[in-house]
Protein backbone atom coordinates (compact mmCIF):
# COMPACT_ATOMS: atom_id res chain seq x y z
CA UNK A 1 0.00 0.00 0.00
CA UNK A 2 1.27 3.23 -1.01
CA UNK A 3 1.73 5.73 2.04
CA UNK A 4 2.49 9.15 1.41
CA UNK A 5 3.75 11.62 3.94
CA UNK A 6 3.82 15.15 4.45
CA UNK A 7 5.57 17.17 7.15
CA UNK A 8 5.25 19.51 8.77
CA UNK A 9 1.52 19.40 8.90
CA UNK A 10 1.07 22.66 10.30
CA UNK A 11 3.83 25.65 9.42
CA UNK A 12 3.72 29.32 10.84
CA UNK A 13 5.66 31.63 9.07
CA UNK A 14 6.75 35.09 9.33
CA UNK A 15 6.54 36.93 6.38
CA UNK A 16 10.35 36.99 3.98
CA UNK A 17 11.19 34.23 5.39
CA UNK A 18 12.38 30.62 3.30
CA UNK A 19 10.91 27.33 4.37
CA UNK A 20 10.47 23.72 2.44
CA UNK A 21 7.49 21.29 2.72
CA UNK A 22 8.82 17.62 2.52
CA UNK A 23 6.75 15.06 0.75
CA UNK A 24 8.01 11.31 0.84
CA UNK A 25 6.22 8.62 -0.13
CA UNK A 26 6.53 4.34 0.22
CA UNK A 27 6.91 3.11 -3.25
CA UNK A 28 8.07 3.50 -6.66
CA UNK A 29 6.76 6.67 -8.56
CA UNK A 30 7.68 8.62 -10.96
CA UNK A 31 4.63 10.79 -11.33
CA UNK A 32 4.07 13.94 -8.83
CA UNK A 33 1.74 16.43 -8.42
CA UNK A 34 1.64 19.52 -5.76
CA UNK A 35 -1.97 21.04 -5.25
CA UNK A 36 -2.82 24.16 -3.09
CA UNK A 37 -6.47 24.61 -1.18
CA UNK A 38 -7.64 27.81 0.02
CA UNK A 39 -10.33 27.71 2.86
CA UNK A 40 -13.39 26.81 1.92
CA UNK A 41 -12.45 26.41 -1.69
CA UNK A 42 -11.48 23.40 -4.01
CA UNK A 43 -8.06 22.14 -5.05
CA UNK A 44 -5.94 24.14 -7.42
CA UNK A 45 -2.71 22.28 -9.50
CA UNK A 46 0.28 23.83 -8.79
CA UNK A 47 3.02 21.58 -10.37
CA UNK A 48 3.39 18.34 -12.39
CA UNK A 49 6.85 16.36 -11.21
CA UNK A 50 7.42 13.51 -13.80
CA UNK A 51 10.46 12.72 -13.88
CA UNK A 52 13.53 12.40 -11.68
CA UNK A 53 15.27 15.66 -10.98
CA UNK A 54 12.14 17.82 -12.04
CA UNK A 55 12.29 21.20 -10.49
CA UNK A 56 9.34 23.64 -12.05
CA UNK A 57 9.11 27.28 -10.48
CA UNK A 58 6.34 29.42 -10.06
CA UNK A 59 6.54 33.08 -8.21
CA UNK A 60 7.87 31.99 -4.85
CA UNK A 61 6.95 28.20 -5.18
CA UNK A 62 9.69 26.26 -5.85
CA UNK A 63 8.95 21.95 -6.35
CA UNK A 64 11.63 19.41 -6.88
CA UNK A 65 10.92 15.50 -7.28
CA UNK A 66 14.00 12.93 -6.29
CA UNK A 67 12.93 9.56 -7.16
CA UNK A 68 15.10 7.46 -6.32
CA UNK A 69 15.05 8.84 -2.48
CA UNK A 70 11.10 8.86 -3.02
CA UNK A 71 10.86 12.68 -1.85
CA UNK A 72 9.77 16.01 -2.87
CA UNK A 73 9.83 18.99 -1.74
CA UNK A 74 8.03 22.58 -1.75
CA UNK A 75 10.29 25.29 -0.99
CA UNK A 76 8.63 29.03 -0.09
CA UNK A 77 11.05 31.57 -0.62
CA UNK A 78 10.09 35.03 1.07
CA UNK A 79 6.64 33.76 2.05
CA UNK A 80 3.89 36.49 1.86
CA UNK A 81 0.17 36.47 3.27
CA UNK A 82 -1.02 35.29 0.28
CA UNK A 83 0.60 32.06 0.34
CA UNK A 84 -1.45 30.61 3.42
CA UNK A 85 -3.36 28.07 2.16
CA UNK A 86 -2.94 24.28 2.64
CA UNK A 87 -0.87 22.03 0.28
CA UNK A 88 -0.78 18.88 -0.99
CA UNK A 89 1.36 16.24 -2.62
CA UNK A 90 -0.47 13.75 -4.30
CA UNK A 91 1.33 10.39 -5.53
CA UNK A 92 0.65 8.43 -9.05
CA UNK A 93 0.79 4.89 -8.38
CA UNK A 94 2.70 3.17 -10.99
CA UNK A 95 2.04 -0.03 -12.95
CA UNK A 96 -1.28 -1.47 -12.93
CA UNK A 97 -3.99 0.94 -12.71
CA UNK A 98 -2.21 4.33 -13.23
CA UNK A 99 -3.81 7.64 -12.58
CA UNK A 100 -4.91 6.89 -9.16
CA UNK A 101 -3.80 9.67 -6.74
CA UNK A 102 -2.60 8.92 -3.28
CA UNK A 103 -2.86 12.38 -1.39
CA UNK A 104 -0.87 13.33 1.82
CA UNK A 105 -2.18 14.83 4.42
CA UNK A 106 -1.66 18.31 3.40
CA UNK A 107 0.43 20.85 5.51
CA UNK A 108 -1.81 24.14 6.49
CA UNK A 109 0.36 26.59 6.03
CA UNK A 110 -0.04 30.26 7.93
CA UNK A 111 2.12 33.43 6.84
CA UNK A 112 2.21 35.79 9.42
CA UNK A 113 2.65 39.94 8.60
CA UNK B 1 -9.73 26.88 -19.38
CA UNK B 2 -11.09 23.29 -18.06
CA UNK B 3 -14.19 23.38 -16.22
CA UNK B 4 -15.61 20.95 -13.38
CA UNK B 5 -19.05 21.30 -12.12
CA UNK B 6 -21.02 19.81 -9.48
CA UNK B 7 -24.36 19.99 -8.43
CA UNK B 8 -24.77 21.48 -5.24
CA UNK B 9 -22.51 22.86 -3.21
CA UNK B 10 -24.24 21.96 0.35
CA UNK B 11 -26.58 19.18 0.58
CA UNK B 12 -28.12 17.62 3.58
CA UNK B 13 -30.01 14.95 4.15
CA UNK B 14 -31.33 12.28 6.39
CA UNK B 15 -29.91 8.52 7.42
CA UNK B 16 -31.41 6.20 4.93
CA UNK B 17 -31.66 8.66 2.33
CA UNK B 18 -30.34 7.59 -1.33
CA UNK B 19 -28.54 10.76 -2.52
CA UNK B 20 -26.94 11.69 -5.58
CA UNK B 21 -23.88 13.53 -6.41
CA UNK B 22 -23.44 14.63 -10.03
CA UNK B 23 -20.17 16.18 -11.29
CA UNK B 24 -19.69 17.84 -15.04
CA UNK B 25 -16.74 18.58 -17.26
CA UNK B 26 -16.47 20.67 -20.34
CA UNK B 27 -12.93 19.14 -21.44
CA UNK B 28 -13.94 15.63 -22.97
CA UNK B 29 -11.19 14.12 -20.51
CA UNK B 30 -11.51 10.35 -20.73
CA UNK B 31 -10.49 9.98 -16.61
CA UNK B 32 -13.09 11.18 -13.40
CA UNK B 33 -12.50 11.29 -10.22
CA UNK B 34 -14.66 11.16 -6.84
CA UNK B 35 -13.15 11.83 -3.26
CA UNK B 36 -13.92 12.55 -0.28
CA UNK B 37 -12.16 15.20 2.28
CA UNK B 38 -11.87 14.57 5.54
CA UNK B 39 -9.73 16.59 8.18
CA UNK B 40 -6.73 15.24 9.35
CA UNK B 41 -7.52 12.24 6.55
CA UNK B 42 -6.91 14.25 3.33
CA UNK B 43 -8.11 13.25 0.06
CA UNK B 44 -9.41 9.68 -0.56
CA UNK B 45 -10.38 7.97 -3.60
CA UNK B 46 -13.61 6.41 -3.76
CA UNK B 47 -14.14 5.08 -7.65
CA UNK B 48 -13.26 6.31 -10.67
CA UNK B 49 -14.20 6.06 -14.06
CA UNK B 50 -11.61 5.75 -17.53
CA UNK B 51 -14.59 5.89 -19.93
CA UNK B 52 -18.06 5.71 -20.09
CA UNK B 53 -19.80 2.40 -18.22
CA UNK B 54 -16.23 1.80 -17.40
CA UNK B 55 -15.53 2.08 -13.53
CA UNK B 56 -12.85 0.91 -11.02
CA UNK B 57 -13.06 1.19 -7.48
CA UNK B 58 -11.03 3.01 -5.49
CA UNK B 59 -9.63 2.84 -1.39
CA UNK B 60 -12.83 3.27 -0.08
CA UNK B 61 -15.49 2.36 -2.36
CA UNK B 62 -17.71 0.57 0.75
CA UNK B 63 -21.26 2.60 0.81
CA UNK B 64 -21.19 4.08 -2.44
CA UNK B 65 -21.67 3.20 -6.36
CA UNK B 66 -21.09 5.62 -9.22
CA UNK B 67 -22.58 5.51 -12.56
CA UNK B 68 -21.50 7.46 -16.16
CA UNK B 69 -23.23 6.85 -18.44
CA UNK B 70 -21.96 10.18 -20.80
CA UNK B 71 -18.39 10.95 -21.06
CA UNK B 72 -18.95 14.17 -19.16
CA UNK B 73 -20.93 13.36 -16.07
CA UNK B 74 -19.84 10.74 -13.59
CA UNK B 75 -22.33 10.56 -10.75
CA UNK B 76 -21.88 9.18 -6.97
CA UNK B 77 -24.44 7.47 -5.36
CA UNK B 78 -24.91 6.68 -1.48
CA UNK B 79 -27.55 4.06 -1.68
CA UNK B 80 -28.53 4.82 2.20
CA UNK B 81 -26.86 7.63 3.48
CA UNK B 82 -25.47 7.20 7.00
CA UNK B 83 -24.10 9.87 9.32
CA UNK B 84 -20.26 8.36 8.82
CA UNK B 85 -20.40 9.49 5.21
CA UNK B 86 -20.61 13.02 6.08
CA UNK B 87 -18.25 15.02 4.62
CA UNK B 88 -16.54 17.04 1.55
CA UNK B 89 -16.95 15.11 -1.95
CA UNK B 90 -14.58 16.51 -4.43
CA UNK B 91 -14.84 14.92 -7.98
CA UNK B 92 -12.14 15.61 -10.64
CA UNK B 93 -11.60 15.01 -14.15
CA UNK B 94 -7.94 13.85 -15.88
CA UNK B 95 -7.28 14.03 -19.78
CA UNK B 96 -5.32 11.09 -21.59
CA UNK B 97 -1.39 10.71 -20.98
CA UNK B 98 0.58 11.10 -18.14
CA UNK B 99 1.39 14.96 -18.40
CA UNK B 100 -2.35 16.26 -17.26
CA UNK B 101 -2.94 16.52 -14.07
CA UNK B 102 -6.52 16.08 -12.04
CA UNK B 103 -8.69 18.94 -12.75
CA UNK B 104 -11.18 19.69 -9.26
CA UNK B 105 -14.74 20.50 -9.17
CA UNK B 106 -15.98 23.33 -6.35
CA UNK B 107 -16.80 20.58 -3.92
CA UNK B 108 -20.26 19.10 -1.99
CA UNK B 109 -20.23 19.17 1.58
CA UNK B 110 -22.77 16.87 2.38
CA UNK B 111 -24.28 16.59 6.30
CA UNK B 112 -26.43 13.41 6.54
CA UNK B 113 -28.35 13.31 10.24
Amino acid sequence: ELKVEQNPLFLSMQEEKNYTIYCNYSTTSDRLYWYRQDPGKSLESLFVLLSNGAVKQEGRLMASLDTKARLSTLHITAAVHDLSATYFCAVDRSGGSNYKLTFGKGTLLTVNP
Amino acid sequence: DVKVTQSSRYLVKRTGEKVFLECVQDMDHENMFWYRQDPGLGLRLIYFSYDVKMKEKGDIPEGYSVSREKKERFSLILESASTNQTSMYLCASKGAGLSYEQYFGPGTRLTVT
